[in-house]
């Protein structure tokens, strides 16, 4: 069965360094989304990404935060200066049509610490 | 803005019992989808519901939509200790945002 599949699967990394995470969405669907959720809390979302561009993206995702399809496979995640409090797991999701009425898929999750 | 609430927050029950989880959002919505996340595990979709009233049954697991469109329930019968894990309602809001409700944790006791 396809599976979305992330990169790390755990990053360290200190303050005010830039991380990217990887996402390999399923192969033919369309719509990515990145979430995330802090320790013990409830999954957020953070970003979608339709035909090679920002569809909706949320209050937490701010300049900080950019997201890309460098290929026609990965789906990557960028955090240009790290704070203690992007510490949390990140989700990568896709679908095959629009997510708000079709299933998504998650990742396993990246899970981020900054130190 | 849309703001999806879950109850309760953690659920204890006896293996074998019921039990009910709800799920309300302060809008009226298109859809509502249920997501369970085992622990340390990432959310995986169990169901989605679309119809004002629906009402959808997978084994134990009976979810339900609100005639509103504005609330869903899933109750699950004869818990086991597969059932272990967070459950998350999730919808979308009118910006196309999916809001995920802050789950409802079940710990099942033998």
């Amino acid at each position: 069965e396809p599976e979305v599949t992330q990169t790390p699967s755990h990053q360290v990394t200190q303050m005010g360094q830039e991380v990217i995470l990887r996402c390999v969405p399923i192969s033919n669907h369309l719509y990515f989304y990145w979430y995330r959720q802090i320790l013990g809390q409830k999954v957020e979302f953070l970003v979608s990404f339709y035909n090679n561009e920002i569809s909706e993206k949320s209050e937490i995702f701010d300049d900080q935060f950019s997201v890309e399809r460098p290929d026609g496979s990965n789906f990557t995640l960028k955090i240009r200066s790290t704070k203690l409090e992007d510490s949390a797991m990140y989700f990568c999701a896709s679908s095959a049509y629009r997510g708000l009425t079709d299933t998504q898929y998650f990742g396993p999750g990246t899970r981020l610490t900054v130190l | 803005g849309q703001q999806v609430m879950q109850i309760p927050q953690y659920q204890h029950v006896q293996e074998g019992e019921d039990f009910t989880t709800y799920c309300n959002s302060s809008t009226t919505l298109s859809n509502i989808q249920w997501y369970k996340q085992r622990p340390g595990g990432h959310p995986v979709f169990l169901i989605q519901l679309v119809k004002s009233g629906e009402v959808k049954k997978q084994k134990r697991l009976t979810f339900q939509f609100g005639e509103a469109k504005k609330n869903s329930s899933l109750h699950i019968t004869a818990t086991q200790t597969t059932d272990v894990g967070t459950y998350f309602c999730a919808g979308p809001d009118s910006w196309g945002k999916f809001q995920f409700g802050a789950g409802t944790q079940v710990v099942v006791t033998p």
